[in-house]
């Protein structure tokens, strides 16, 4: 597609419910990351894959988050055990190269609500 | 990375120049100064960035004091759908992972 895709748009889970998200980055596009934007906040940072290696995960907020990009493409963000504090919009977003093109392009994010 | 500070909001008439400023007194002299906007339950745009020079593009003006120690973003006209928050943040070529977002400026653009 044209742009960076997230599915679902929306997420309602029971608190301890396990939930995953899915990314589709722009094609050909070596880098991807995952934040997390609560209410009335700017994005916060989660985690960074180069192709499928994820570089940096220093963002995640726990062991229960987890990502995966297993064929340099498409990314999953798990949330195990979901807690109230996990409800936000997850963002992922994707840049053509860590070091030629600095602008990242954004999803339109998934809106993860835990009741 | 620098933090940067920005007023909360602001308003604009349509048509108009819309200048939006962003201090960031603590930026390294290898920090790259980015502008992303977001528009109500969308996520993020990419809008400009720069390191020293004025930059200017499609969509904005970026202009970087000489200090480098505050930028202003310019919309040089307004519309109703560059209503949206507007994030300046700091940060290191290439290392979108470790930008720090701030809560941005919120613009409102006024019939």
């Amino acid at each position: 597609g044209a742009g960076v895709s997230q599915s679902p748009r929306y997420k309602v889970a029971k608190r301890g419910q396990d939930v995953a998200l899915r990314c589709d980055p722009i094609s050909g596009h070596v880098s991807l990351f995952w934040y997390q934007q609560a209410l009335g906040q700017g994005p916060e940072f989660l985690t960074y894959f180069q192709n499928e290696a994820q570089l940096d995960k220093s963002g995640l907020p726990s062991d229960r988050f987890f990502a995966e990009r297993p064929e340099g493409s498409v990314s999953t963000l798990k949330i195990q055990r979901t807690q109230q504090e996990d409800s936000a919009v997850y963002l992922c977003a994707s840049s053509l190269s860590p070091g030629v093109r600095t602008e990242a392009f954004f999803g339109q994010g998934t809106r993860l609500t835990v009741v | 990375d620098a933090k940067t500070t920005q007023p909360p909001s602001m308003d604009c008439a349509e048509g108009r120049a819309a200048n939006l400023p962003c201090n960031h007194s603590t930026i390294s002299g290898n920090e790259y100064v980015y502008w992303y906007r977001q528009i109500h339950s969308q996520g993020p745009q990419y809008i400009i960035h720069g390191l020293k020079n004025n930059e200017t593009n499609e969509m904005a003006s970026l202009i970087i004091t000489e200090d480098r120690k505050s930028s202003t973003l310019i919309l040089p006209h307004a519309t109703l759908r560059d209503t949206a928050v507007y994030y300046c943040i700091a940060g290191y070529a290439g290392n979108n992972r470790k930008l720090i977002w701030g809560l941005g400026t919120s613009l409102a653009v006024n019939p």
